[in-house]
């Protein structure tokens, strides 16, 4: 189904390489976010955007990169100074934030993200 | 800090025996709850929250401010049930995730 989607399914990186996941939503949503799903931790909040050209830092955000130039979308950069990148990684949206934040959110499928 | 923990990483039962997965948050202020679900080759998606006070797929959740627990229930559990169950508090505008419990209902 539509909504959010999340590609590629499947990445690989060499070290030190910087590497892009990509997002798009067209659901018309404000917020928008990127979480980490490892094995035994559950999903921890990487980055987030309320509203477009506007982001901020979430729990793990060191060697992390995002960007919100449009409403639809909102890349993820895994960089090189992420020394674990090795995840799976999931974006969501939101309606918005704030006074309505008990909004549900709906994810994508998600990528893997594998180190060469 | 805000806190969801889900202690089970694993819950196996039979078709129609009860279930209970265990979700406690650590939260000072009135908090905002929630249970996600993923199955199998699906997206993780919202079951439910505690402001609906719904039942969705004869799952139900109370938010007990004493226990600090929003336990996720259901009386007779379908094989169609087994997934990963994830609880999630809001904080400001962020959602905490426990780390999820796996049900298995076996036939």
């Amino acid at each position: 189904d539509g909504g959010i989607t999340q590609s590629p399914k499947y990445l690989f990186r060499k070290e030190g390489q910087n590497v892009t996941l990509s997002c798009e939503q067209n659901l018309n949503h404000d917020a928008m976010y990127w979480y980490r799903q490892d094995p035994g931790q559950g999903l921890r909040l990487i980055y987030y955007s309320q509203i477009v050209n506007d982001f901020q830092k979430g729990d793990i955000a060191e060697g992390y990169s995002v960007s919100r130039e449009k409403k639809e979308s909102f890349p993820l950069t895994v960089t090189s100074a992420q020394k674990n990148p090795t995840a799976f990684y999931l974006c969501a949206s939101s309606i918005g934030t704030g006074q309505i934040s008990n909004q549900p959110q709906h994810f994508g499928d998600g990528t893997r993200l594998s180190i060469l | 800090a805000q806190r969801v923990t889900q202690p089970e990483k694993l819950l196996s039962v039979f078709k129609g025996a009860p279930v209970e997965l265990k979700c406690n948050y650590s939260y000072s202020g009135s908090p905002e709850l929630f249970w996600y679900v993923q199955y199998s080759r699906q997206r993780l998606q919202l079951l439910l929250r505690h402001i609906s006070r719904e039942s969705i797929k004869g799952f139900t959740a109370d938010l007990n401010k004493g226990e600090t627990s929003f336990h996720l229930k259901k009386p007779f559990a379908q094989e169609e049930d087994s997934a990963m169950y994830y609880c999630a508090s809001r904080r400001t505008d962020k959602l905490i995730f426990g780390t999820g419990t796996r049900l298995q209902v076996f036939p």
